[in-house]
Parts: C-alpha cells; structure tokens; sequence
C-alpha cells in the first residue's frame, strides 16, 4: 500500500522568504511523486513531479522539490514566496512498481494550506 | 481549448435522491478519475476508468455508481445520497502511456455537492 503524509496542516510565511512545504512517503517500490496546488473554489493544478533523474526538480510558478530516497520525503521549496502562493498544496504519490490493478492510482496526503503574510 | 468540465458546479439535493455528476475532457485521455475531497481526508479517490466500458473501484466506492461509454465522459451517479455525501466532487483525466511518462492527472474546476 502507498501512503502520504504531510505534516503540517498549515504553513506561514512572511512575503520575501523563502518558503518549504513537507511531505513524506510510504511506497513498496520505486514511486513517482506530484505537487499540486488549489486556489479557493478552483481544482487542483499540476505544479511539478519527479519520476526518475535528478533529485531536485523545477516547476510551475518558480516552484522546485527535493526527492530524498534516504528519507522518502518529497518537500516543495520555493525561494522567495509571494502573496499570490498563498493556496492549498497537495502531494501525492504512485508506486511506479506496482503492476497491479491500482497501480494508475494517486495517494494524496490531506493538505497543508500556505499563508504567505505581507 | 476547453479541457476538463464538469457539471453542475453546484447541487443541493435530499437525502434519497439519485444525483447525477458530469464529466467531459476534450483531450482524449485514457484514463479518469473521481475524488471526493473532505476536509481532514485530503482526496480520495472513488471510481476510476482505463477506457471505454472499464471502469474500477478506488478506495470509497460505495454508494457510487459510475459508467464509461464514450472516452470524453465519465458521469457519477449517488444512487440514493446521504448526508455523508456532502463533498467536493473532482474530476480527473491522465494520459497514460504504456511508457508510464504522461501520466500526470489534469483536474476539472470541481462540484460542490450538499445533501440535505
């Protein structure tokens, strides 16, 4: 079974620093692990994900996550957050060696919701 | 390019009643997805869709009933709706390729759903 967990329920963060969302993972095998974010009364939007490669990856909005296999974390960075990053980000995870049935399925931890203070 | 719609955005509805959700992507994607997203439970996903007349249960199915007969729509059908029910409905289409490269899920705007 895959499992994700994101720790904090809520993130805050003054407007200029630098920003880091947790999340940790549980997979049998190797996984492929994905960011999203939802803004108020919007679906979910694809920020990044990695799949195999270089740990540190780049996506959307100046966003980056580290992939720690040591640790099975999977934390999203961001170095100087604005206002406008304030949002619901959710990580979820598939286990890539998984062939069963299930195996398109996406696990999503419960959310952290970022403020970003002015 | 319209994506990934669903109907309605909002619904109020008895306790009892069939209620059905709506899902169209334009992209041709293999796969969709239904989630229901709960405060504390983050999403979880309900049915899911390989193709056309494939159709399998996630991790909260029942109560749900769900049907594939085109590639472009993927309705949601409660049955008879609880109070338990009360969610926000998402739905999602993925492009999976046999390489397993494409397979980032692309998200509808979501259906706010109250059972009364």
């Amino acid at each position: 079974a895959q499992s994700v967990a994101q720790p904090e329920d809520q993130v805050n963060v003054a407007e200029g620093n630098p920003l880091t969302v947790k999340c940790t993972y549980s997979v049998s095998g190797n996984p492929y692990l994905f960011w999203y974010v939802q803004y108020p009364n919007r679906g979910l939007q694809f920020l990044l994900k990695y799949i195999t490669g270089d740990n540190l990856v780049k996506g959307s909005y100046g966003f980056e996550a580290e992939f720690n296999k040591s640790q099975t974390s999977f934390h999203l960075k961001k170095p100087s957050a604005l206002v406008s990053d304030s949002a619901l980000y959710f990580c979820a995870v598939r286990d890539i060696s998984d062939s069963g049935a299930g195996s398109y399925q996406l696990t999503f931890g419960k959310g952290t919701k970022l403020s970003v203070i002015p | 390019d319209a994506g990934i719609t669903q109907s309605p955005r909002y619904k109020i509805t008895e306790t009892g009643r069939q209620v059905t959700l709506m899902c169209h992507q334009t992209w041709s994607h293999s796969y969709m997805f239904w989630y229901r997203q709960d405060l504390g439970h983050g999403l979880r996903l309900i049915y899911y869709s390989a193709a056309a007349d494939i159709t399998d249960k996630g991790e909260v199915p029942d109560g749900y009933v769900v049907s594939r007969s085109k590639t472009e729509n993927f309705p949601l059908t409660l049955e008879s709706a609880t109070r338990s029910q009360t969610s926000v409905y998402f739905c999602a289409s993925s492009l999976l390729s046999t390489a397993l490269i494409s397979d980032t899920q692309y998200f509808g705007p979501g259906t706010r759903l109250t059972v009364l």
